[in-house]
């Protein structure tokens, strides 16, 4: 049973470009999170995708964004990319929100270096 | 807003050694509290968890209590190995199941030498 899977693994961007990062969830699952984990740091969550919609955002500007696709899998796109974005990012997968013991299954992580 | 302040490492102890990372909270309420682990070239993982005052999570002889009072949930372990090298995260949540956000601490690096 593969595990949440994302890619690419890593990548290297110059400043005002855009990426786009995929997760594939946990078999079973359909709730995909993500989160940034700066070096040093703890990962901070940015949002939250449940039925191809945007359900929950933390405090991250409009160039994050995001998309879930009818196989639950995700996209996390950056635009206009600032030297502050390079970090891990994230991507945790769970059931159906509302189940009482839900846990989140975290993915390795992209890590993205802008340069 | 909500924060969880961790015991800075990085922590190096010697095999069967006890482990303490301590872990404060500040929050609106009463969250659920967590330990995730992180190990070298892996994702996240949920090593322990509690949900409302005075319980005690505990796996893989790790354990912690939360601590209304003090709003704290210490991890520990009795005696430490080289395969609990890691980076040890503690976090928060509001919110049922999976739909919670999670809060996390910034890590704490430890080493275990045989």
């Amino acid at each position: 049973d593969a595990g949440v899977t994302q890619s690419p693994t890593h990548l290297i961007k110059t400043r005002g470009q855009q990426v786009t990062l995929r997760c594939s969830p946990k078999s079973g699952h359909d709730t995909v999170s993500w989160y940034q984990q700066a070096l040093g740091q703890g990962p901070q969550f940015i949002f939250q995708y449940y039925e191809e919609e945007e359900r929950q955002r933390g405090n991250f500007p409009d160039r994050f964004s995001g998309h879930q696709f009818p196989n639950y899998s995700s996209e996390l796109n950056v635009n206009a990319l600032l030297l502050g974005d390079s970090a891990l990012y994230l991507c945790a997968s769970s059931r159906t929100p509302t189940r009482r013991t839900g846990e989140l299954f975290f993915g390795e992580g992209s890590r993205l270096t802008v340069l | 807003g909500n924060s969880v302040t961790q015991m800075e490492g990085p922590v190096t102890l010697s095999e069967e050694a006890f482990l303490t990372i301590n872990c404060t909270y500040t929050a609106t309420g009463y969250p659920s509290l967590f330990w995730y682990v992180q190990y070298p070239g892996e994702g996240l993982q949920l090593l322990l968890k509690a949900t409302k005052a005075d319980d005690k999570g505990s796996n893989k002889g790790f354990e912690a209590t939360y601590r209304k009072e003090t709003t704290s949930f210490h991890l520990e372990k009795g005696s430490v190995q080289v395969s609990d090298s890691a980076v040890y995260f503690c976090a928060l949540s509001f919110g049922r199941g999976s739909a919670r956000q999670l809060t996390f601490g910034s890590g704490t690096q430890l080493t275990v030498l045989p």
